[in-house]
């Protein structure tokens, strides 16, 4: 069975372009996570969603980040207009429901120049 | 706000010592749950803790939920190089079913 897939991998914007991450959970898991880590730092949620829906957003910056998790696809987290302090690794996660253990994916390793 | 404290940040060993990160919330928790992630990896589960005062082992590994649900710890017996990594703890806070992180503690190990 395929884990969390996260891509790219690796990204690099220049300020002020458009960052768009993307993540296609576990097969069967409906529940997607959104975490940014800095450097030599703990997680920082961001958001949870569930198809179509975003359960809980209170970690996301008010302004410039946005998630979806549709229908059919994988999940994105767009960051508009991308600052240096956007540089870090941001991790997805998924699980089967609610409460329950959650499997990463590898992350995407955001650079902005 | 930051619901799930975990200290020490850090930790230092050296091989074969024990190590011990604790996991504490000011709200009553359904369960926790630890990560570990080693250097330039991501979070693997390890395990989830649903029972007040219980404790599961894992060969060198123990974790424990406290009585009151608040608290959580994770042991490891005479560590070894590759315990390296930061240990996270997660837990759903009570009627809410979200999960928050613990900042984590790195572990280092000197061989």
């Amino acid at each position: 069975n395929a884990g969390v897939m996260q891509n790219p991998r690796h990204l690099v914007r220049r300020r002020g372009q458009e960052a768009r991450l993307r993540c296609s959970p576990m097969k069967g898991h409906s529940h997607v996570y959104w975490y940014r880590q800095l450097p030599e730092e703990g997680l920082k949620f961001m958001v949870y969603l569930q198809k179509e829906n975003i359960i809980d957003e209170s970690g996301m910056p008010k302004e410039r980040f946005s998630a979806e998790f549709p229908k059919e696809g994988p999940s994105i987290l767009r960051i508009q207009q991308v600052v240096r302090g956007d540089s870090a690794a941001y991790f997805c996660a998924s699980s089967r429901d609610r409460g329950l253990e959650q499997y990463f994916g590898p992350g995407t390793r955001l650079t902005v120049t | 706000g930051q619901q799930v404290m975990q200290i020490p940040q850090y930790q230092h060993v050296q091989e074969g010592e024990d190590f011990t990160t604790y996991c504490n919330s000011s709200t009553t928790l359904s369960n926790i749950q630890w990560y570990k992630q080693r250097p330039g990896g991501h979070p693997v589960f390890l395990i989830q803790l649903v029972k007040s005062g219980e404790v599961k082992k894992q060969k060198r590994l123990t974790f424990q939920f406290g009585e009151a649900k608040k608290n959580s710890s994770l042991h490891i017996t005479a560590t070894q190089t590759t315990d390296v990594g930061t240990y996270f703890c997660a837990g759903e806070v009570h009627n809410n079913n979200d999960m928050r992180f613990g900042a984590g503690t790195r572990l280092t190990v000197k061989p």
